[in-house]
């Protein structure tokens, strides 16, 4: 199946300051990308949608101030979450599509953010 | 909208058992439907969908599941648990539309015992 590379897989930052996450897609190009956050023990809540080329489009809730997300390239598409607290650490995980019809997601290997 | 219901958080088998995962999902028009995989501290992994055609899809690692529209069921099978197996799974819709998202069930973690 096709690959989606996140990077990193593990960061710890101090409060206040800015983390940058990295989603390729390896062997296909991606015109759309997802963002989700996943708490301990639950399930995948969407955070937005990532389009090469545009503004992403924020799910309901979600503070696009703090997270910001470019799509670049149709490899690559970065979230950006800014002033970061404790309370945004998380797991975050991308994917893309592949293909409209089946609309499959190819989902990358996640990143563990920690802020202290 | 779509809406994805998992039964279940919890499901604990004995190696070697049948696997019986339960989803049920709400839909207006025919869905999309996937099975997904997570170990710890890792993204998912697909184990099989649903598109169209044949309504019983066969997945990797010996996994199976059955879209039944009368029932809006499409329930994860596996007929004999390995260790290997345990692990969170999630159930998830979406529409046939190009845009629409995924939706992902709450989960349920599958232990499997010696």
């Amino acid at each position: 199946g096709a690959v989606v590379s996140q990077h990193p897989s593990w960061v710890i930052c101090k409060s206040g300051t800015s983390v940058k996450i990295e989603c390729r897609s390896l062997d296909f190009q991606a015109t759309t990308m997802f963002w989700y956050r996943q708490f301990p023990k639950q399930s995948l809540m969407l955070m937005a949608t990532s389009n090469e080329g545009s503004k992403a489009t924020y799910e309901q809730g979600v503070e696009k101030d703090k997270f910001l997300i470019n799509h670049a390239s149709l490899t690559l598409s970065t979230l950006t979450v800014t002033s970061a607290h404790p309370e945004d650490s998380s797991f975050y995980i991308c994917s893309a599509r592949q293909g409209v019809d089946t609309g499959e997601l190819f989902f990358g290997e996640g990143s563990r953010l920690t802020v202290l | 909208a779509q809406s994805v219901t998992q039964l279940g958080s919890h499901v604990s088998v004995s190696e070697g058992a049948l696997v019986l995962l339960r989803c049920n999902y709400s839909s207006s028009v025919p869905p999309y439907l996937f099975w997904y995989v997570q170990y710890p501290n890792q993204g998912l992994q697909l184990l099989l969908k649903y598109t169209t055609g044949a309504t019983l899809v066969k997945g990797i690692n010996g996994f199976e599941a059955e879209f039944k529209k009368s029932e809006t069921s499409f329930h994860l099978t596996k007929p004999s648990a390995h260790m290997s197996d345990a692990a969170e799974y999630f159930c998830a819709v979406r529409g046939t539309g190009g845009s629409e998202k995924l939706v992902f069930g709450k989960g349920t973690k599958l232990t499997v015992n010696p």
